[in-house]
């Protein structure tokens, strides 16, 4: 099964943009890339997903390495409320699009 | 559309005892998934449901658990002779189709005394 890397934890400042990698080097052609978070006391919630172009939504946008052995989460302006740990993960057809969770980043957002 | 529910929020029962877990999932979706979570650690897959179908079984569930669908709508996860080691967050989750994406419930977080 494909893996994903990420860091443990990244701080960020209000206001200012925050960059979350996540490395996927052995993924293959028909695995999507999908995050999610989870804030404080409260179930994973979908952020945005994307396959092989750059995706932008009202949450975050996604920034895919043309090689797709690398993806960027990028939160524009982080607030207070953005403070959540962040899930990386590849779904694909093999297990059903399962989503399977590894530890995540941790981001905290300083006043 | 009221999301994904799950009842109780906390549960606290002595060991030894069955707990049940109930999940009403988003109406319209037909997957329903069932995860664990313990402190620090990402969720756990358990097991899920197409309709009233059970496709899946993680190892991680253990004969004292089971869990059903009947009628395709609400779940129930129901654990028997709990031990210290079951205390976790339970959460469920349901999806239109299997490659969509997840709604959560809040979870229910068993406390094993």
């Amino acid at each position: 099964d494909a893996k994903t890397t990420q860091p443990n934890s990244m701080e960020s400042n209000e206001e200012e943009p925050v960059h979350l990698p996540c490395n996927h080097s052995t993924i293959s052609g028909t695995d999507y890339i999908h995050w999610y978070r989870q804030l404080p006391s409260q179930g994973p919630e979908y952020v945005i997903h994307g396959l092989t172009s750059n995706v932008n939504n009202r949450m975050a946008s996604l920034a895919i390495a043309e090689d797709r052995k690398s993806s960027t989460l990028i939160l524009h302006r982080a607030t207070l409320r953005d403070a959540a740990v962040y899930y990386c993960i590849l779904r694909f057809p093999s297990n059903d699009y399962k989503l399977s969770f590894g530890a995540g980043t941790t981001v905290t957002v300083r006043a | 559309d009221t999301g994904v529910s799950q009842d109780p929020r906390h549960k606290i029962t002595k060991r030894g005892q069955n707990v049940t877990f109930r999940c009403d999932p988003i109406s319209e979706h037909n997957r329903l998934y069932w995860y664990r979570q313990t402190l620090g650690q990402g969720p756990e897959f358990l097991t899920y449901f197409q309709n009233e179908a059970q496709l899946e079984k993680s190892r991680l569930l253990s004969d004292r658990f089971s869990a059903e669908r009947p009628k395709g709508s609400f779940s129930t996860l129901e654990i028997q002779r709990t031990e210290q080691g079951d205390s976790a967050m339970y959460l469920c989750a349901s999806s239109l189709s299997q490659d969509r994406a997840y709604t959560f419930g809040s979870g229910t977080r068993l406390t094993v005394v």
